[in-house]
């Protein structure tokens, strides 16, 4: 059964600091991931995407690893702000054609001034 | 550009009422559609997928149910609401089967049913 598991599930930080955020995944064949951030009350909104090649990628102050032997990704959010405080979601895709990718519990990040 | 409404933004059902959400996608055609139901505290369920006009897969039983009578149309119902369909709603599209396409979501529905 594909899966996807979150640490930690939630995270209080102070503005400026940086932090952080798992994903551990068992979803084959591999595809893609993905991390989405939600803001409380919208939906989730795709931050990066990473395949099997590659290692990392960024996007502003978020940056993305993968490792894909171990099967484990990390966000690292740099510098964080008030407006990062919300849920942070990995989603892995499986390949071969599905339409249904797998979603963790997400990491919720509160960042304090 | 691709654009995804939902509505009502909010809505408080009494249990046993009926219900029906929708969702529309505008700037694109023959979108893989998606229902997603999230619990407080708790990640995102898969209820509905759709590939085309008229094709529902079902994730979950449950007491809801999903249609899509157009292309870019897709309706959340329920003849007789429970407690149990408390949560927030969210509706998603992505182009076409390929899975490296991120699905785009909408604010969602938050319902609370008395």
């Amino acid at each position: 059964k594909n899966q996807v598991e979150q640490s930690p599930q939630s995270l209080i930080i102070l503005e400026g600091k940086n932090c952080t955020l798992q994903c551990n995944y068992t979803v084959s064949p591999f595809s893609n991931l993905r991390w989405y951030k939600q803001d409380t009350g919208r939906g989730p909104v795709s931050l990066t995407i990473m395949t099997f090649s590659e290692n990392t990628k960024s996007n502003g102050r978020y940056t993305a690893t993968l490792d894909a032997d171990t099967k484990q990704s990390s966000l690292h959010i740099t510098a964080s702000q008030l407006s990062d405080s919300a849920s942070y979601i990995c989603v892995v895709s499986a390949g071969g054609g599905s339409y249904i990718p797998t979603f963790g519990r997400g990491t919720s990040l509160i960042v304090h001034p | 550009s691709q654009t995804i409404h939902q509505w009502p933004a909010t809505l408080v059902q009494p249990v046993g009422s009926p219900l029906s959400l929708e969702c529309t996608v505008e700037g694109t055609s023959n979108p893989n559609l998606y229902w997603y139901r999230q619990a407080a505290g708790r990640g995102l369920q898969l209820l509905f997928y759709s590939v085309g006009i008229g094709q529902i897969s079902s994730e979950v039983p449950q007491n809801l149910s999903a249609s899509r009578p157009q292309d870019r149309q897709f309706i959340l119902s329920s003849k007789k609401l429970l407690l149990s369909d408390s949560g927030f709603y969210l509706c998603a599209w992505r182009a076409g089967r390929y899975s490296n396409q991120p699905q785009h979501f909408g604010d969602g529905t938050r319902l609370s049913i008395l």
